[in-house]
């Protein structure tokens, strides 16, 4: 089946540091990617929609210079925290759209726990 | 229009029993409904989908009811097991090629021995 990648599953990082966050699709290529976040005990908030070769597209809310999202190929998108504060503090997660002939649905990845310290 | 009320928030059933989660969406252009089954520290998993042409869809212990008139679908747990406790969302989405999933508010199951 289709396979999601996420590194790194948890990372520490000092205040004022960025931080990188990779999402790969394993087995299938995708031309859309999507970048949430979610708080303790809570649903998945959607932050963002990468498409690879554009712009990805922010939710209302999400600074865009603060969540740099890089969609540079059909099966790797990135998402670079900048400047961390303890507030960005959270588990994020990357799911690619697999709905190709081969795949149906919509694939997670394993999450990454960030801690800002 | 674009929300998914789940309900309920938390549920506690004993083991063999039949938890059952429901949703409801605004938004009739949804045409794609599937449940993601998620454990502490991971990403959510695709548990099962259905699409609104059909009422029903089973796979394995899991089962998705759907009404399409009502605008409501449900997951259903036969025979639940301590391994099923974890944290259930059904989403929902338009079949087009990039578009979002909008998620329920999510169930957390306890299944006891």
């Amino acid at each position: 089946g289709a396979v999601v990648s996420q590194h790194p599953s948890w990372v520490i990082c000092k205040s004022g540091t960025s931080v990188k966050i990779e999402c790969r699709s394993l087995d299938f290529q995708a031309t859309t990617m999507f970048w949430y976040r979610q708080f303790p005990k809570q649903s998945l908030m959607l932050m963002a929609t990468s498409n690879e070769g554009s712009k990805a597209t922010y939710e209302q809310g999400v600074e865009k210079d603060k969540f740099l999202i890089n969609h540079a190929s059909l099966t790797l998108s990135t998402l670079t925290v900048t400047s961390a504060h303890p507030e960005d503090s959270s588990f994020y997660i990357c799911s690619a759209d697999g709905r190709t002939a081969l795949y149906y649905g919509y694939t997670f990845g394993s999450g990454t726990r960030l801690t800002v310290v | 229009q674009q929300q998914v009320k789940q309900s309920p928030q938390s549920l506690i059933v004993q083991k063999g029993g039949i938890p059952i989660i429901n949703c409801a969406y605004e938004n009739t252009a949804f045409d794609y409904f599937p449940w993601y089954q998620q454990f502490p520290g991971k990403g959510p998993a695709l548990l099962i989908a259905i699409r609104p042409d059909v009422s029903e869809k089973k796979e394995g212990r899991f089962t998705i009811s759907f009404n399409k008139s009502a605008k409501q679908f449900s997951l259903h747990i036969m025979d639940s097991q301590p391994g099923d406790s974890a944290t259930y969302f059904c989403a929902a989405s338009i079949e087009t090629s990039g578009s979002r999933l909008t998620f329920g508010e999510g169930t957390q199951l306890t299944v006891n021995p």
